[in-house]
């Protein structure tokens, strides 16, 4: 059960588009279309962004959207905001009953 | 709307055990699936292990094997996680966090508000 590997940092400039990728294997992202997104400010609680790889649940900007193809998700952030500056992680289920989070990314708008 | 809300902060001595109770209301308790969550100091998030209610027995990520327990009290729609043998890399925030493999959603959409968990001599 070895981490996700997500980019330690990415950064982009407001109104772009910035897309933050999350590779597993095929026994966890690969093999399953339950990938997960959360969104985590400095001291507080992660929120979730996106569910089942593609998937936004209500209340959440449609500026956040998810893919998957393989091994990689990806999430990508379009019209890019200062209040999205915060660190995000992936998550995917890995069977039986198992999860495996990424390595998390930094985003910083400039 | 399902609401976790979790024991206070605790320090503890190296070789000690310690005990997060997250207690849950608003949701179906025999139903959701509890998983514990940590996240150290400037790192990043870990599952731990998770249990549901309706099926008992508990899984656990392997690095966790030996030395984590989780269990439940439906009478009181609690759940408990037990890390035992505390070294100080057990120094981190600890998340219950809640998914509904029942209904087929595995994610977590509900957290509890963490409890910090500090190991020191």
């Amino acid at each position: 059960q070895s981490a996700l590997t997500q980019p330690a940092s990415v950064s982009g400039s407001p109104g772009q588009s910035i897309t933050i990728s999350c590779t597993g294997t095929s026994s966890d992202v690969g093999n399953f279309n339950l990938v997960s997104w959360y969104q985590q400010y400095p001291g507080k609680t992660p929120k979730l962004l996106i569910y089942d790889a593609t998937k936004r649940p209500s209340g959440v900007s449609n500026r956040f959207s998810g893919s998957k193809s393989g091994n990689t998700a990806s999430l990508t952030i379009s019209g890019l905001q200062t209040e999205d500056e915060a660190d995000y992680y992936c998550c995917s289920h890995a069977g039986r009953r198992t999860y495996v989070f990424g390595t998390g990314t930094k985003v910083t708008v400039l | 709307q399902v609401q976790l809300v979790q024991s206070g902060a605790e320090v503890k001595k190296p070789g000690s055990s310690v005990k997060v109770s997250c207690k849950a209301s608003g949701g179906s308790f025999s139903d959701d699936s509890i998983n514990w969550v940590r996240q150290a100091p400037g790192q990043g998030l870990e599952w731990m292990g998770g249990i549901l209610p309706v099926f008992g027995s508990p899984t656990y990520a392997q690095r966790f094997q030996g030395r984590l327990t989780i269990t439940t009290d439906e009478s009181t729609s609690t759940a408990y996680m037990e890390l035992r043998s505390l070294t100080s890399d057990d120094t981190a925030v600890y998340f219950c966090v809640r998914d509904q493999p029942t209904k087929l959603k595995n994610y977590f959409d509900a957290w509890g508000q963490g409890t910090l968990v500090t190991v020191s001599s």
